[in-house]
């Protein structure tokens, strides 16, 4: 167990649709990452937050969005979902901003159908 | 681009051969080197890290790991792979920002 909490484990939901994913990170740690896992695309980082600041961007679309609240827990909301949004999303936390071990949680995997 | 390349896409091998599998990046400069190992339907464990120093590292379940600083490489090894080392490896690197780059992942299967 990393200590990296996501929920839900799955989720189906149809084309067009708005779900939000949610990530606890490990006690202490202040960034928050998220990646995408699919079969055509690999592992790809979406995004990281410090803090609740946004530190960096990745291949997010336009189309999702993500925080980081005052308690360090992170959301990161897909929405108008088509069927490429189908994948495993992972969030990883590190205890700083720099280049530190990102420790992963069990995944999200979405299913658009 | 910058970009991370893993050798093998699968390898299967038997129990007790040895396994190693490439890695190789393009970043100039200072990085940090992974592997992150992906049981089946598990999420992603760190199996080893390079920041620094001596630059064999050894990590969990008996892998190792060598960064090649003139070959842009960092080889994971393991002398005697066992049935449960069946799983995805992915090397990652971390470089001039703070995202982690990920190779495309190798499938290993270990033959009991």
């Amino acid at each position: 167990d990393s200590g990296v909490t996501q929920t839900p484990k799955h989720l189906i939901t149809a084309t067009g649709q708005r779900v939000t994913l949610r990530c606890s990170p490990r006690s202490g740690d202040l960034s928050v990452y998220w990646y995408q896992q699919s079969l055509d695309q690999g592992l790809q980082f979406l995004i990281q937050y410090y803090n609740g600041e946004e530190r960096a961007k990745g291949n997010i679309l336009e189309r999702f969005s993500a925080q980081q609240f005052p308690d360090l827990h992170s959301e990161l909301n897909l929405s108008s979902l088509e069927l490429g949004d189908s994948a495993l999303y992972f969030c990883a936390s590190s205890v700083g901003g720099g280049k530190d071990i990102q420790y992963f949680g069990a995944g999200t995997r979405l299913s658009v159908l | 681009a910058q970009s991370v390349s893993q050798h093998n896409h699968h390898v299967i091998l038997s129990e007790a051969a040895s396994l190693e599998l490439g890695c190789n990046y393009s970043y100039g400069g200072t990085v940090n080197l992974f592997w992150y190992v992906q049981y089946p339907g598990q999420h992603l464990q760190l199996l080893l890290k390079y920041f620094s120093g001596d630059p064999l590292v050894k990590g969990i379940k008996g892998f190792e790991a060598e960064f090649i600083k003139s070959k842009f490489s960092f080889n994971l090894r393991k002398p005697s792979v066992q049935w449960s080392d069946t799983a995805e490896y992915f090397c990652a690197v971390n470089a001039h920002d703070y995202k982690l780059s990920f190779g495309a992942g190798t499938t290993v299967t270990v033959r009991a």
